[in-house]
C-alpha cells in the first residue's frame, strides 16, 4: 500500500456519460497530480492541486474538472465521456514542490468507455 | 522538443545479466530531479531511484543505479543480476521547480522483458 488511494479501480461506462475518479493523499501531503495513461499518449499530466488550490494545469480537456477539499482528497470529473477517453488515470501526491522529492502513486482508476 | 527521451521501445535481458536502460532529457533548470519508476503489467507505478542535479555520486538502491551524465543530460538506469520480476516497463522521469511548479514529466517508456 503506497498510502495514495485511488477509486474506484475500475469503472465501465457508456459515451456521453459522466463520472467521478477519487483519491485521497498520502498522510502529510499537500500536492496531488493527476495524470492520464493511454497506449497511444503515454503519461500525460492533467492537473496539480496544492493545499486546495489549483496549481498548475497541462492536458485537461475542458470536459474534466478536479478539485481539492479542506481534507486534501481530490476528486477528478469526466464528463460527455467518448471512447478515447478510455485509459488508466492516475493520481499521485508529495509532500513538496521540490526537485528532491518524488511522487507517491495511487494504483489508478481503469476507465473503460462503451 | 521532448523534455524526456528513452529510445529504446523494448530492451531483451537473460536472468542474471545486467541491462542498462537509456534516458536523456532536456532542462534550462539548475535545479532539477531525476527519477525512474517501474510499472508491471498489474499497472501500479513504483518508485525505483532517484538523482538530485546537484548530486556528485550517482544514485544506487539495492540492485538499481542511475549512471548520471550531467553534461551529456542522460539518466540511465541500470539493473544489475535481472530477475525474471524485473519484467516491466520503465519510465523514466524529470521534475523542474523553476517553470513547472513540480511536475513530473515522464518518457515514453522502456518495456523491459527478462529472459530465463
Amino acid at each position: 500500500d503506497s498510502g495514495v488511494t485511488q477509486t474506484p479501480k475500475h469503472l465501465i461506462t457508456a459515451t456521453g456519460q459522466r463520472v467521478t475518479l477519487r483519491c485521497s493523499p498520502r498522510s502529510g501531503d499537500l500536492s496531488v497530480y493527476w495524470y492520464q495513461q493511454s497506449l497511444d499518449q503515454g503519461l500525460q499530466f492533467l492537473i496539480q492541486y496544492y493545499n486546495g488550490e489549483e496549481r498548475a494545469k497541462g492536458n485537461i480537456l475542458e470536459r474534466f474538472s478536479a478539485q481539492q477539499f479542506p481534507d486534501l482528497h481530490s476528486e477528478l470529473n469526466l464528463s460527455s465521456l467518448e471512447l478515447g477517453d478510455s485509459a488508466l488515470y492516475f493520481c499521485a501526491s508529495s509532500v513538496a514542490d521540490s526537485a528532491n522529492y518524488g511522487y507517491t502513486f495511487g494504483s489508478g482508476t481503469r476507465l473503460t468507455v462503451v | 522538443a521532448q523534455k524526456i527521451t528513452q529510445t529504446q521501445p523494448g530492451m531483451f535481458v537473460q536472468e542474471k545479466e545486467a541491462v542498462t536502460l537509456d534516458c536523456t532529457y532536456d532542462t534550462s533548470d539548475q535545479s532539477y530531479g531525476l527519477f525512474w519508476y517501474k510499472q508491471p503489467s498489474s499497472g501500479e507505478m513504483i518508485f525505483l531511484i532517484y538523482q538530485g542535479s546537484y548530486d556528485e555520486q550517482n544514485a544506487t538502491e539495492g540492485r538499481y543505479s542511475l549512471n548520471f551524465q550531467k553534461a551529456r543530460k542522460s539518466a540511465n538506469l541500470v539493473i544489475s543480476a535481472s530477475q525474471l520480476g524485473d519484467s516491466a516497463m520503465y519510465f523514466c522521469a524529470m521534475r523542474e521547480i523553476g517553470t513547472s511548479y513540480g511536475k513530473l514529466t515522464f518518457g515514453q517508456g522502456t518495456i523491459l522483458t527478462v529472459h530465463p
